[in-house]
């Protein structure tokens, strides 16, 4: 297994348009957590998964913001209507149970 | 939320061990200490956790303070490599809330 892996890495697109993000988590993991990162500022908690049961989402999780994880496997994050304050980087880690979370590398995504 | 009070930022020299001090006098009695740590441009990176007793692994030891107000993350011989934001976290439930953490330069 390589690691938690997420794509794109760098998505640029425009104020209005929708985006849909990709996370694979270890493949024995049963957690899988979304984070956003913005510049000088420690990761934010966003939501996480249990198998494929939602389990929490963050006051920071606004109805614009949806993610699935339908088989338990990977996680799709889908920000609708984007805006210039939802550039960052988006964050994806996953563990077994309360374990260390492995981290993927990030989706940097830019609106303009 | 169980908060984490840490230093901004810490120097210390390559080869020496580093000591970094995380207080936590809210914690409450089933809240795990995880330290983190994040490389220039890349995703955070799991260094440790523990509950009460001390904690080493390959990459570090975890002190904790008796009281569990406090703990120190030790790194024993600190590389260039090491150089990065550490982040003091307290589980809280299953999610882990990040702070600004203490940013770590290593001195060749």
């Amino acid at each position: 297994d390589t690691g938690v892996s997420q794509d794109p890495r760098h998505k640029i697109t425009k104020r209005g348009q929708n985006v849909t993000f990709r996370c694979d988590p270890i493949s024995e993991h049963n957690r899988l957590y979304w984070y956003r990162q913005t510049l000088g500022q420690g990761p934010e908690f966003l939501t996480y998964f249990q198998n494929e049961a939602q389990l929490e989402k963050s006051r920071l999780l606004s109805d614009r913001f949806s993610a699935e994880r339908p088989k338990g496997s990977f996680s799709t994050l889908e920000i609708q209507r984007t805006e210039q304050g939802d550039s960052a980087m988006y964050l994806c880690a996953s563990s077994f149970d309360l374990g260390g979370r492995d981290f993927g590398p990030g989706t940097r995504l830019t609106v303009t | 939320d169980a908060k984490t009070t840490q230093p901004n930022s810490m120097e210390s020299n390559e080869e020496e061990p580093v000591h970094l001090p995380c207080n936590h006098s809210t914690i409450s009695g089933t809240d795990y200490i995880h330290w983190y740590r994040q490389l220039p441009s890349q995703g955070p990176e799991y260094v440790i956790h523990g509950l009460t007793s001390n904690v080493n692994n390959r990459m570090a030891s975890l002190a904790i303070a008796e009281d569990r107000k406090s703990s120190t993350l030790i790194l024993h011989r600190a590389t260039l490599r090491d150089a990065a934001v550490y982040y003091c976290i307290l589980s809280v439930s299953d999610k882990i809330i990040f702070g600004k953490g203490t940013r770590l330069h290593i001195l060749p």
